[in-house]
């Protein structure tokens, strides 16, 4: 597709549920990240991959926290056993591989954990 | 430590007005690159700019211009008579060149809201 994707746009967890998250980035971009952006703040990253190899995961927030490119393309940010606090809109981005360049992010998935 | 500061929580202006967004950065790296993104409604963050810390000639865009002062650690953007199709909350990002992994992750500010009053 043209953008970036991501699916559900909205999801409603109830406390201790696991939820899956999925992203599909831009065609042929090699570089994809999730970030985590709670109400009234600004992005904070989760973790980045180029192609299928997760490189940086030191902003996942717990191990409760797992994601996932396997074929380098699609990607599935999975949250295990929901808290309140994981409440947030989760977006994914992604950027041709070479430095500096600009991410393109999708409209995100809004979790509201109850 | 790399960190963006935006100290303007929320700015209201009429239509017409110039207005600048504020932003100011740490970082150790001599290489970096600086960002602005727009984050209408939808939620969807848009790209606006990229300048990298060799470069700090000013840019204009139509009624967009970015102000570039390593000596400040500032990178502000002013819109130039403003529109109500403006109103979004704006986001200063930065990211260093040297990250683990190469990640290039972005670290952003906490966004200036701003609303374009008709």
């Amino acid at each position: 597709g043209a953008g970036v994707s991501q699916s559900p746009r909205y999801k409603v967890a109830k406390r201790g549920q696991d939820v899956a998250l999925r992203c599909d980035p831009i065609s042929g971009h090699v570089s994809l990240f999730w970030y985590q952006q709670a109400l009234g703040q600004g992005p904070e990253f989760l973790t980045y991959f180029q192609n299928e190899a997760q490189l940086d995961k030191s902003g996942l927030p717990s191990d409760r926290f797992f994601a996932e490119r396997p074929e380098g393309s699609v990607s599935t940010l999975k949250i295990q056993r929901t808290q309140q606090e994981d409440s947030a809109v989760y977006l994914c981005a992604s950027s041709r591989r070479s430095q500096g360049t600009e991410a393109f992010f999708g409209q995100g998935t809004r979790l509201t954990v109850v | 430590a790399q960190k963006v500061t935006q100290a303007q929580t929320e700015i209201s202006v009429v239509e017409k007005e110039d207005v600048t967004l504020d932003c100011v950065y740490e970082t150790r790296d001599t290489t970096y690159y600086l960002f602005w993104y727009k984050q209408p409604p939808s939620g969807e963050l848009v790209f606006l700019i990229r300048r990298n810390s060799f470069d700090e000639q000013n840019e204009i865009s139509g009624r967009y211009s970015w102000n570039f002062q390593k000596s400040t650690s500032s990178f502000n953007f002013t819109i130039t008579a403003s529109q109500v199709v403006d109103s979004a909350v704006y986001f200063c990002a930065l990211s260093e060149a040297t990250t683990q992994g190469g990640s290039e992750k972005l670290v952003f500010g906490k966004g200036t809201k701003l609303t374009v009053n008709p």
